[in-house]
C-alpha cells in the first residue's frame, strides 16, 4: 500500500472551492517536495503541481498546491464539471531500500 | 512537443517477461535535463511508479520490483524499454512511459520537477 494516504472522495458544487489532503511521513512529505497529477476519465495522468506549489505552463491558477510539515494539501477554486476525476499526490521517498517515487492513494473529485 | 508512444505484447502468460517499449517523438531522448519512467495503473486501483533511466547506462528502480526489472535506452532509435520477468496475474496493468523533469543538468530528486509528458499508455494482461 501507498506510504501516502490521500481521502478516497471529496465534492463540490461549481463554483465552489474543494481541498485535498496528502499525509505522509519524515521521508517523504516532510523532506521532499510534493508533485500531484490529475487524471481525467479514460486518460493519461497529467502533472498539476510540481514542488509543492509551483504549476506548469498551461494549468489554471484555480489549482494550488501548498506544503505544512509532513503533510499537503490541493485546493481547486472556481469548480467545475470538467475537474471530475482522480487527483494523486506525489513526491520521493527516502529508505534504507534505496529512492522510491511514491504516489498517493488518490481521490475522486465529484462535482455535484 | 514531444510525444511518447507505447508498443508492446498486450497478452503476456504468467512466469514469462513483459516488453514494452516507449518511441519519443518530437524531441531527442538524449536531451539533457530529462530521464525517462515507467509508471503503471491495475485496473481501478492508483498509481506505481516503476523506475526510470538515463544515460543509457543508469537507472533506478522502485525497491518492490527491483529483482524483475530492467530498463534500457536505445539513443539511435530514440525509444526506451521496459522488460519485467517472472509475471503473474498481479502484474495487469495499463503501463504508461513517461518524461521526468528537472531543473537542472544533474537530475538528483532535489532538482525534480515531475513528470511532464506521458504516453496515452498500454493494457498489459497477464493470463494464460
Amino acid at each position: 500500500q501507498s506510504v501516502l494516504t490521500q481521502p478516497p472522495s471529496a465534492s463540490g458544487s461549481p463554483g465552489q472551492r474543494v481541498t485535498i489532503s496528502c499525509s505522509g511521513s519524515n521521508s517523504n512529505i516532510g523532506s521532499r517536495y510534493v508533485d500531484w497529477y490529475q487524471q481525467l476519465p479514460g486518460t493519461a495522468p497529467k502533472l498539476l503541481i510540481y514542488r509543492n506549489d509551483h504549476r506548469p505552463s498551461g494549468v489554471p491558477d484555480r489549482f494550488s498546491g501548498s506544503k505544512s510539515g509532513t503533510s499537503a494539501s490541493l485546493a481547486i477554486s472556481g469548480l467545475r464539471s470538467d475537474d471530475e476525476g482522480d487527483y494523486f499526490c506525489a513526491g520521493w521517498d527516502d529508505n534504507l531500500s534505496g529512492p522510491n517515487y511514491v504516489f498517493g492513494t488518490g481521490t475522486k473529485v465529484s462535482v455535484l | 512537443q514531444v510525444q511518447l508512444q507505447e508498443s508492446g505484447s498486450g497478452l503476456v502468460k504468467p512466469s514469462q517477461t513483459l516488453t514494452l517499449t516507449c518511441g519519443v517523438s518530437g524531441g531527442s531522448i538524449s536531451s539533457g535535463g530529462y530521464s525517462w519512467s515507467w509508471v503503471r495503473q491495475p485496473p481501478g486501483k492508483g498509481l506505481e511508479w516503476i523506475g526510470y533511466v538515463y544515460n543509457t547506462e543508469t537507472s533506478y528502480y522502485s525497491p518492490s520490483l527491483r529483482s524483475r526489472v530492467t530498463m534500457s535506452m536505445d539513443k539511435s532509435k530514440n525509444h526506451f524499454s521496459l522488460r519485467l520477468t517472472s509475471v503473474t496475474a498481479a502484474d495487469t496493468a495499463v503501463y504508461y512511459c513517461v518524461r521526468d523533469k528537472y531543473s537542472g543538468y544533474d537530475l538528483d530528486r532535489d532538482s525534480y520537477d515531475g513528470m511532464d509528458v506521458w504516453g496515452q499508455g498500454t493494457t498489459v494482461t497477464v493470463s494464460t
